[in-house]
């Protein structure tokens, strides 16, 4: 089945720097690409999703990018802010919203 | 904005007891999810269903936990019995649905079980 890894488990980042987030991927078969922000004692909530047939998708201050040889995918934070402080989660799909795998997350810490 | 409901938010049950949560996704949303997130780790899909139907329990206990959709809406997720282990979060999640082009989840609130 399929295996997400996640990388670093913790990030801390001056305010305003940029943060990077990698993930890789096991099952040549998956598709789409999302990732969740998790507050801490709420929901995760999805902050951006890829799908295979794109390399590069951006919303503002958020990017993600998707290397379907090397089977990795980033999520890239611009200019970051204290309230982007939280756990993030990668996760990969097959067949498009089948067989969500999460990966083990990262912990972001903006430092003002 | 419509949310995913869940219910109860809190439980707290012995061992070798049984628990049930509750799960009403988004009004017209194909696609429901059952999650368990251990504090820490990432969320552990249990189970999917595509309207009533289970499309994959691949991971899912199946000699203490059982999950229904019975009408393709809301859905129940049952443990018993109840082992300490399977103190978690356990999160429900849904979306349109393949045939809809639109794949995003939506998460519930959650509810928080701590088995004693």
């Amino acid at each position: 089945g399929e295996n997400v890894e996640q990388h670093p488990s913790t990030l801390s980042v001056q305010e305003g720097d940029s943060a990077v987030i990698k993930c890789t991927y096991s099952d040549s078969a998956s598709n789409y690409f999302p990732w969740y922000k998790q507050e801490l004692g709420k929901r995760p909530q999805l902050i951006i999703d890829i799908r295979s047939n794109v390399g590069e998708k951006k919303d503002q201050r958020i990017a993600v990018t998707l290397n379907k040889t090397a089977k990795h995918f980033s999520l890239h934070i611009t200019e970051t802010q204290p309230e982007d402080s939280a756990v993030y989660f990668c996760a990969a799909s097959n067949n498009y919203g089948q067989n969500f795998v999460f990966g083990p997350g990262t912990r972001l810490s903006v430092l003002p | 904005e419509a949310e995913v409901a869940q219910s109860p938010r809190y439980k707290i049950t012995e061992k070798s007891q049984a628990v049930a949560f509750w799960c009403d996704p988004i009004s017209g949303h194909a696609t429901l999810y059952w999650y368990r997130q251990i504090l820490g780790q990432g969320p552990e899909l249990l189970v999917q269903f595509q309207d009533e139907s289970v499309v994959d329990d691949s991971q899912l206990p199946k000699d203490r936990f059982s999950a229904e959709r019975l009408k393709g809406v809301d859905s129940t997720l049952k443990i018993q019995p109840a082992e300490l282990g399977d103190s978690a979060m356990y999160l429900c999640a849904s979306s349109q649905g393949k045939q809809s082009g639109i794949y995003e989840q939506y998460f519930g609130p959650g509810t928080r079980l701590t088995v004693t």
